[in-house]
């Protein structure tokens, strides 16, 4: 079924590991984004692709990298994990055939680093 | 600088009351707004675009330049409304969507 998935859905690690949160979409779509929300705060885009070998900043500063190796794969990884990266983590992907910015998410990734 | 304000952060009213959650953008260019809707349990979808001039659920909204606003109503909320609302603007290009702090929107019986 043509859906967007990240894993883990939950992840507690500690201060100064590396961890990386999987985004995989299975639609076909060029466009990915990452977007971070703290609970009950707006949701800021942090990263986006246009396709393979294309990565962007978002409108919100962050320590994480991401990479689109495939179009389908869209991982994000913070090489050493601080307390103040306790967010929760949406991915997401679009298709503009469907309408501009039709952006459909995946069900996100909270991440509590302690 | 795009930005999108959505002014409250709880809405409650009655089952069968009428609904408005406001929604307000800055924007230079023509923007596009949707909005998005988080039910418990469920992942963010889309759940209208004003382009689209179309009622979903029973819910329509007006892109008003002039005011700068994109408002969602209903004129009779329903249980299964309650949800968390997030509006959003894209820019022209196209890359980038800015959402709203949300509003969640309680529907009591």
């Amino acid at each position: 079924e043509a859906d967007i998935y990240q894993t883990p859905r939950y992840l507690v690690i500690g201060t100064g590991k590396k961890i990386t949160l999987e985004c995989s979409q299975t639609m076909g779509h060029d466009k990915m984004y990452w977007y971070q929300q703290d609970p009950g705060m707006e949701l800021h885009l942090i990263h986006y692709s246009y396709g393979v070998n294309s990565t962007e900043k978002g409108d919100l500063s962050s320590e994480s990298t991401v990479s689109r190796i495939r179009t389908e794969h869209f991982p994000l990884t913070l090489e050493s994990a601080r307390p103040s990266h306790t967010s929760q983590y949406l991915c997401a992907s679009s298709d503009p055939g469907t309408g501009r910015n039709t952006i459909y998410f995946g069900e996100g990734s909270w991440l509590t680093v302690v | 600088a795009q930005r999108v304000t959505q002014p409250e952060k709880l809405l409650s009213v009655f089952k069968g009351a009428p609904v408005e959650l406001k929604c307000n953008y800055s924007y230079s260019g023509s923007p596009e707004l949707f909005w998005y809707v988080q039910y418990s349990r469920q992942r963010l979808q889309l759940l209208l675009r004003h382009i689209s001039r179309e009622s979903i659920k029973g819910f329509t909204a007006d892109l008003n330049k002039g005011e700068t606003s994109f408002h969602l109503k209903k004129p009779f909320a329903q249980e299964e409304d309650s949800a968390m609302y997030y509006c959003a603007l894209s820019n022209n290009a196209g890359n980038m969507l800015t959402f709203g702090g949300g509003t969640r929107l309680m529907v009591k019986p």
